[in-house]
């Protein structure tokens, strides 16, 4: 079984400022690690996804995240935010094998202050 | 090309009652997936379907029950609602079933009273 722990339920930050959004997972087989984007009233989009290879990966806002193995953790990371950046981030695992049965964690809510 | 699309969008039932929800997904994808996201949570897998069999079922109860048409929309059914039904359910897919990249829909607000 995998699970996913994202401490901060809430993370205020001003524009322009860096932000950094922590996720550590658990799972006893190898696993693909992802972030989420939902904006209100909307789905999930797929911010960015781990499976193999280079351990930092990116997205096409600006977002990236690195995974660590020895730390279990897929933290993700702008280094300037946008008002736009404003939504609710999940972190997700999947077993690397087997069907899509994805954990997601609780969420973390990434407010932009202007 | 449509997203994934569901329907309907808010839905208000009783203690008791029973419910079909209904997602038709992407052009091409054959994998359905269904979660239900009680409010502050995240979402919690309930659902696999891929090419009309069921690929993988998670800890819900037997109340919950989902079926795949020829057509690969796909029908999630509630019976005898509880309260705790209450929650937004997402419907997600995927080109194929293990598909690493899930499309998902706006989802349908369940509100049990």
């Amino acid at each position: 079984a995998q699970s996913v722990t994202q401490l901060d339920s809430q993370v205020p930050v001003f524009e322009e400022a860096p932000v950094e959004l922590r996720c550590n997972y658990s799972s006893s087989v190898s696993v693909y690690l992802f972030w989420y984007v939902q904006y209100p009233n909307q789905g999930l989009q797929l911010l960015l996804k781990y499976l193999s290879g280079s351990t930092l990966v990116e997205s096409i806002n600006g977002f990236e995240a690195e995974f660590n193995k020895s730390q279990t953790s897929f933290h993700l990371r702008k280094p300037s935010v946008h008002i736009s950046d404003t939504a609710e981030y999940f972190c997700a695992v999947r077993p690397s094998g087997g069907y899509q049965k994805v954990t997601f964690g609780t969420g973390t809510k990434l407010q932009v202050i202007p | 090309d449509a997203g994934v699309t569901q329907s309907p969008t808010h839905l208000i039932k009783t203690r008791g009652q029973q419910v079909t929800l209904r997602c038709s997904p992407i052009s091409g994808h054959k994998s359905v997936s269904w979660y239900q996201q009680v409010l502050g949570q995240g979402p919690q897998f309930i659902f696999q379907y891929y090419e009309k069999e069921e690929r993988g079922r998670g800890n819900f109860p037997d109340r919950f029950s989902a079926r795949q048409f020829p057509n690969y929309s796909s029908e999630l059914n509630v019976n005898a609602l509880l309260l705790g039904d209450s929650a937004l359910y997402l419907c997600a897919s995927s080109k194929t079933a293990l598909g690493e990249k899930l499309f998902f829909g706006s989802g349908t607000q369940l509100s049990v009273l």
